[in-house]
This record gives structure tokens, C-alpha cells and sequence, in this order.
């Protein structure tokens, strides 16, 4: 089976700059996860879809991270303004369920704030 | 919120040694424990997870244990090899996945 597309695979931006990632789950996967990994530590969960309503965006920094999944298939992560320490890497994830399924990650996208 | 420590955070072993890695979580309702092996500039790739109705499991080299009352749970590796060098993430799931800081394997030849 084809696994978790994202796209672009590395950015660049300047600080106040807005930046926007993609993310195509795995086909037929109901609930979609963003990450936030910084350099050094384990992913942090930023938001989490089921179907295409949200389940937790507790830990989305909301005056500045914007996501949306429509039709509940691809997701976008958007920033605006992005912050220097917004550098990081965005990994995208998908699973079957929300209850304790293994969850299948992306290759991410390198974000560079400059 | 659940919190999950991870130790060591570094670890050198010798080719065909053991490795261990011990996790511990805070939240007595997580029940379900994967562990990802995440290579330079890769995706994290699920190896081996565990449900807390079970107390250990194996796959080839790779075993996990899991020990409720004491919340912590350890991933070993034996008989090592060079392509096993990577950083491996606990993490424990109650309504969500949270990850340990990682420990960063090199494997000698």
C-alpha cells in the first residue's frame, strides 16, 4: 500500500513569512495527525483529525498554526506568521482508528526559518 | 497529560551485544506502547508496540516488556548489527501519542 505523502519535503522562509504543507494519508485511514519534531526531541502532537473533524488541538499554538482536512482525506498545516523557533520538522501521520492504532508517518517536511 | 521519560539517551553497544532502552509513562490509563526506530533524515518507522493486556512480545531480535503496576516499559535488541544504529522513540497512548525524548543507538563494528 502507498504510505503518507507530504509535500514539500524542505522549505525555506523568513521570519513573518507564511509557509503551508500538504499531507495525503494512507488510503482509507480515518484519523490524521500532525507533528511538530525539533531537532533533538520526540514528535509533538500538534492537532488531530478524525474523519475531517478535530479531536485535539490542544498543543496547536491557534494565533498563528491553522489546519484543515476537507472531505476528511489530505490535510494542510499552514503558519502565518512564522517564527524562528517554528524551525522544525512537520510530520504528517495517519492511522485506521483513533483508539490506540499504530500510527504511520511521513517523510516531513524541514521547515528553515530565517 | 501523560509524560513519558526516556533512558539513556545515548548508547553504544558492540556488534552481536544487547541494547536496552527503558521507558517510564505517568498516566495509568495509557494501554497501548509503540516504539519507533528513526534514521537521519528518515520517517520514524513503527518496530514493535505493545497493548497493556499483554506483558511482553517479541519479533526476531526486537522484544518489548511492559510492566503496569511499575508504569514502565523497556526495548531490547540482541545480537546487534550496524544497520540497528538509529534513534529509537518510546511513546505511550491514553487518547494520545506522546513520545519519550529519544535515545540515539550507534551500533560498533
Amino acid at each position: 500500500e502507498a504510505g503518507v505523502a507530504q509535500s514539500p519535503r524542505y522549505k525555506i522562509i523568513e521570519k513573518r513569512q507564511s509557509v503551508a504543507f500538504w499531507c495525503n494519508p494512507i488510503s482509507g485511514h480515518a484519523t490524521l495527525y500532525w507533528y511538530q519534531q525539533i531537532l533533538g526531541q520526540g514528535p509533538k502532537l500538534l492537532i488531530q483529525f478524525q474523519n475531517n473533524g478535530v479531536v485535539d488541538d490542544s498543543q496547536l499554538p491557534k494565533d498563528r498554526f491553522s489546519a484543515e482536512r476537507l472531505k476528511g482525506v489530505d490535510s494542510t498545516l499552514k503558519i502565518q506568521p512564522a517564527k524562528l523557533e517554528d524551525s522544525a520538522v512537520y510530520l504528517c501521520a495517519s492511522s485506521e482508528d483513533r483508539a490506540n492504532q499504530p500510527q504511520h508517518f511521513g517523510d516531513g517536511t524541514r521547515l528553515s526559518i530565517l | 497529560g501523560e509524560n513519558v521519560e526516556q533512558h539513556p539517551s545515548t548508547l553504544s553497544v558492540q556488534e552481536g551485544d544487547s541494547a536496552v532502552i527503558k521507558c517510564t509513562y505517568s498516566d495509568s490509563a495509557s494501554n497501548y506502547f509503540p516504539w519507533y526506530k528513526q534514521e537521519l533524515g528518515k520517517r520514524p518507522q513503527l518496530i514493535i508496540d505493545i497493548r497493556s493486556n499483554v506483558g511482553e512480545k517479541k519479533d526476531q531480535r526486537i522484544a518489548v516488556t511492559l510492566n503496569k503496576t511499575a508504569k514502565h516499559f523497556s526495548l531490547h535488541i540482541t545480537e546487534t548489527q550496524p544497520e540497528d544504529s538509529a534513534v529509537y522513540f518510546c511513546a505511550a497512548d491514553d487518547y494520545k501519542l506522546s513520545f519519550g525524548a529519544g535515545t540515539t543507538v550507534t551500533v560498533r563494528a
